[in-house]
């Protein structure tokens, strides 16, 4: 039973490059989530989808898309990558908006 | 542990001592409250959930409280050990409204155990 899974793991993009993270969840679940975390911090919401079909603004959206492809997808583009923009993503989903989130393991992005 | 600043506040206990996590919450209209146990390298896991109506869950060595008066949760972990050495989150959802679905986290609590 895989859960959620990101891909890539690493990734090193220079400044202004373009990127799309993804993430896929098994569990037929109809909320997904993205976060960034910085180094020492919390977890801060980039976008979510509470069902398929919609997607929402979290507290950082500003330099990102995201796109809920299906019920199982849920992927978030940088379109042109800053410095600022250097941190772990973590992709989540629940079953429903009020039951438990699972994690991905996360992405660790570096823009140079 | 109380959230200070823009980094994460520290709690270190011994082994075997009961632990007491805090967390207040920003959304008066949030009704479904989680905690998280993240380890170094890895993503969050749940530990413990609390919807609105209740004040008071408990699990096995945790129990988390809920002060909807004062927008308050705290999570306390029974006798203590060194696997629960982690960073503790508290998130906190609004399942109704214009903010459907939208999960957010506190800042979080790294907390230590000395063996």
């Amino acid at each position: 039973n895989a859960g959620v899974t990101q891909t890539p793991k690493f990734q090193v993009l220079k400044t202004g490059q373009s990127m799309t993270l993804q993430c896929a969840q098994d569990m037929n679940h109809n909320s997904m989530y993205w976060y960034r975390q910085d180094p020492g911090m919390g977890l801060r919401l980039i976008y979510y989808s509470a069902s398929e079909g919609t997607t929402d603004k979290g507290e950082v959206p500003n330099g990102y898309n995201v796109s809920r492809l299906n019920k199982r997808e849920f992927s978030l583009r940088l379109e042109s990558a800053a410095p600022s923009q250097t941190s772990v993503y973590f992709c989540a989903s629940s079953e429903l908006v009020n039951t438990e989130a699972f994690f991905g393991q996360g992405t660790r992005l570096t823009v140079v | 542990g109380e959230s200070v600043g823009l980094h994460l506040p520290t709690l270190s206990v011994q082994e075997g001592d009961n632990s007491i996590i805090n967390c207040a919450y920003s959304n008066s209209a949030s009704d479904y409250f989680i905690w998280y146990k993240q380890e170094s390298g890895k993503g969050p896991q749940f530990i413990i959930d609390i919807r609105s109506n209740m004040d008071k869950r408990q699990g096995q060595r945790v129990t988390v409280l809920l002060n909807k008066t004062v927008k308050h949760l705290s999570l306390q972990i029974a006798a203590t050990q060194p696997g629960d050495s982690a960073v503790y989150f508290c998130a906190e959802v609004n399942a109704g409204g214009t903010s459907y679905g939208k999960l957010t986290f506190g800042q979080g609590t790294i907390l230590t155990v000395h063996p």
